[in-house]
């Protein structure tokens, strides 16, 4: 079985510093990790994933994310965040070599309130 | 990435109806997957729909609850079956080329049930 943690159900922070949401996960052999972000009223729109190679991983709107695997960590990190940030953001992870394919499990979430 | 659009975008129902939720991509996918996201809550994966065959459901989901069609490459439907208010829901679709693709999710159909 499969499962991903995110300790946090909501982040503060202020406009203009870094902000940091944390993921660990548990997965049987290698994992595929993701990043989704969830804008209300929306879907889920992808930032990120670790597949394999560099651990430092970038994505979109200036997000990027460390694997770690002997802490089982992906956190989330933005040097500088925007009020536009504030969201619901979802941890997942898939297992490596799945063979009905990426079934992804979810965290919990965090939501992200940057403030002005 | 794969344009995918749902329909409806949200209903309200009376308990014990059935709605069918439809799930539209602008180019032939591999896998297609239903998600429940129930009030303040994360996603859970209800099944994956197979092309030509029956879906696979994630334990706790079954085929008389949650029909699932996919009879092409680009479309799937999912009905929420003899409604109560506890599906009251977000349920989303969602596409991916393979196991290290990028699952890329609907915009979601907000269900309410009366």
């Amino acid at each position: 079985a499969q499962s991903v943690a995110q300790p946090e159900d909501q982040v503060n922070v202020a406009e203009g510093n870094p902000l940091t949401v944390k993921c660990t996960y548990s997965v049987s052999g290698n994992p595929y990790l993701f990043w989704y972000v969830q804008y209300p009223n929306r879907g889920l729109q992808f930032l990120l994933k670790y597949i394999t190679g560099d651990n430092l991983v970038k994505g979109s709107y200036g997000f990027e994310a460390e694997f770690n695997k002997s802490q089982t960590s992906f956190h989330l990190k933005k040097p500088s965040a925007l009020v536009s940030d504030s969201a619901l953001y979802f941890c997942a992870v898939s297992r490596r070599g799945q063979a009905a394919g990426n079934k992804l499990t979810f965290g919990g979430g965090t939501r992200v309130l940057v403030k002005p | 990435s794969a344009v995918i659009s749902q329909k409806p975008s949200r209903d309200i129902c009376q308990r014990g109806t059935s709605l069918t939720i439809q799930c539209q991509v602008d180019s032939q996918v591999t896998m297609m997957f239903w998600y429940r996201q129930q009030p303040g809550q994360s996603l859970t994966l209800i099944a994956t729909a197979n092309q030509g065959s029956e879906a696979t459901y994630e334990s706790g989901f079954v085929i008389d609850k949650f029909p699932i069609s996919r009879p092409n490459l680009t479309f799937s439907t999912l009905t929420v079956s003899n409604m109560s208010p506890e599906d009251s829901s977000i349920y989303l679709c969602s596409v991916g080329q393979g196991n290290r693709d990028t699952q890329y999710f609907g915009p979601g159909t907000r269900l309410t049930v009366l």
